[in-house]
């Protein structure tokens, strides 16, 4: 198995861009989660999702976010516009049903920076 | 919302120490994992506990669950430098109302050679 695979690992864009960050989820799995890092706030949940479905977006910073899951194997992350505060490394993770039993399944992050 | 307690914040230690960290809840829970986060990579589940009281060991790693289900522990034995990285704490209640796992803010950790 590939594992969770987040594409671009690096971005680097101009404040007022539009960024889309995206995920493909591990085979089989139904839940895939959208979180922030940074130094001050740590590990944040944006939004997630079950069965392709939002269940809870209520991290979502502010409405220049938005993430969609148009199908089981593909999900996004969009920024728009863009601001310098947005920099930080945004992870995906997926997991089957028993993910609060065996944890989440992340990939490798992709780091953003906003200049 | 519920939030994790991780201590220390960082760890500035030696190679062949050992290493202890841990994490506190001001709710139970009835799952405990700890992730490993390597410089540049996404966390990497280590071990996870679903008793309280239990210990349980990977390679030098030992967890254990608290007893009283609101703290969890982390030891490494005799640290090597590739246990560099940030360490996270999460906790869940399979079954219950709270749908998510909850992490704490991580304890990095430093190994001088």
């Amino acid at each position: 198995d590939a594992g969770v695979i987040q594409s671009p690992r690096h971005e680097v864009t101009e404040m007022g861009q539009e960024v889309t960050l995206r995920c493909k989820p591990i085979s089989g799995h139904n839940s895939l989660f959208w979180y922030r890092q940074t130094m001050m706030r740590g590990l944040e949940l944006l939004i997630y999702f079950n069965n392709n479905v939002p269940i809870d977006d209520s991290g979502m910073p502010e409405d220049r976010f938005s993430a969609k899951m148009p199908n089981a194997s593909f999900s996004t992350l969009k920024i728009q516009p863009s601001e310098p505060r947005d920099s930080a490394v945004y992870f995906c993770a997926s997991t089957g049903t028993g993910g609060l039993l065996y944890g989440y399944t992340f990939g490798s992050g992709t780091r953003l920076t906003v200049v | 919302g519920q939030q994790l307690n991780q201590s220390p914040q960082s760890m500035f230690i030696q190679e062949g120490e050992d290493v202890s960290m841990n994490c506190t809840s001001s709710s139970i829970f009835n799952t405990w994992l700890w992730y490993k986060q390597d410089p540049g990579e996404g966390p990497v589940l280590l071990i996870a506990l679903y008793k309280a009281g239990e210990l349980t060991s990977n390679g030098r790693l030992t967890a254990q669950f608290g007893i009283t289900r609101k703290d969890s522990f982390l030891n490494i034995s005799a640290s090597i430098p590739s246990d560099v990285g940030i360490y996270f704490c999460a906790g869940a209640n399979y079954g219950g109302s709270q749908g998510n796992l909850i992490f704490g803010k991580g304890t990095k950790l430093s190994v001088k050679p």
